[in-house]
């Protein structure tokens, strides 16, 4: 949807490298979700953001919401092949929305 | 605990023919969610309940898609006549309340349902 918009679209990285998913709203954001899909499959709750600042890790994964919380960014540290998927981030304005998702391949 | 189950898993149709998609949300959640997700799109919200009150289905094509949650538990989604660009995977959601304001709670999801029209 609009709301959100992702970057990048797609991303292929070598194993073992860092990188970083990017979520935009141009609306204040009240909540902001990550999410993992894998092809064929539904989507894997990762982590939910609430407060400008606010940060939150599982296992490699950071996530981050801005002070003025119109934006969000992932963050993978040393990527692996089992973090190769679709990465959507979701937000409620009135009805939930999702980004169109940036797709990560992972180079063993 | 068991997660949000969908059926069937794969369908093809005709289009112009009619199909039924069935999920049963995680016992004890209250709202549950139909979203269809084009290939290469995120998900989009189709009909949100909350028990089995309709909270919105502002983008529900109610010409032809058609959905309920009787007794507030499972739900079906209709869709008939089926057409070509309806080509696409139903995800049904639920969470443990949800609702119009404040923050959603968090959505779990069911494996989708991928149905293509020919």
């Amino acid at each position: 949807s609009q709301e959100l918009e992702q970057s990048p679209q797609s991303l292929i990285v070598q194993e073992g490298k860092n990188l970083t998913i990017n979520c935009t709203s141009s609306k204040t954001l009240y909540g902001l979700y990550w999410y993992k899909q894998k092809y064929g499959e539904g989507l894997i709750f990762l982590m939910m953001l609430q407060k400008g600042g606010e940060e939150k890790s599982h296992e490699k994964i950071t996530a981050k919401l801005d002070e003025k919380k119109q934006q969000s960014s992932l963050h993978i540290t040393a990527s692996q092949p089992s973090h190769a998927g679709i990465y959507l981030c979701g937000a409620e304005a009135g009805k939930f929305y999702f980004g169109s998702g940036t797709k990560l391949n992972v180079k063993p | 605990e068991a997660g949000v189950a969908q059926s069937p898993r794969y369908k093809i149709i005709e289009k112009r023919q009619s199909v039924a998609f069935w999920c049963n949300p995680i016992s004890g959640h209250a709202t549950l969610y139909w979203y269809q997700q084009i290939l290469g799109q995120g998900p989009k919200l189709l009909i949100q309940f909350q028990n089995n009150g309709v909270v919105d289905d502002s983008q529900l094509p109610k010409d032809r898609f058609s959905a309920e949650r009787l007794k507030g538990v499972d739900s079906t989604l209709k869709i008939q006549p089926a057409k070509l660009e309806d080509s696409a995977v139903y995800l049904c959601a639920s969470s443990l309340l949800g609702g119009t304001s404040g923050p959603q709670e968090t959505q779990y999801f069911g494996p989708g349902t991928r149905l293509l029209v020919l």
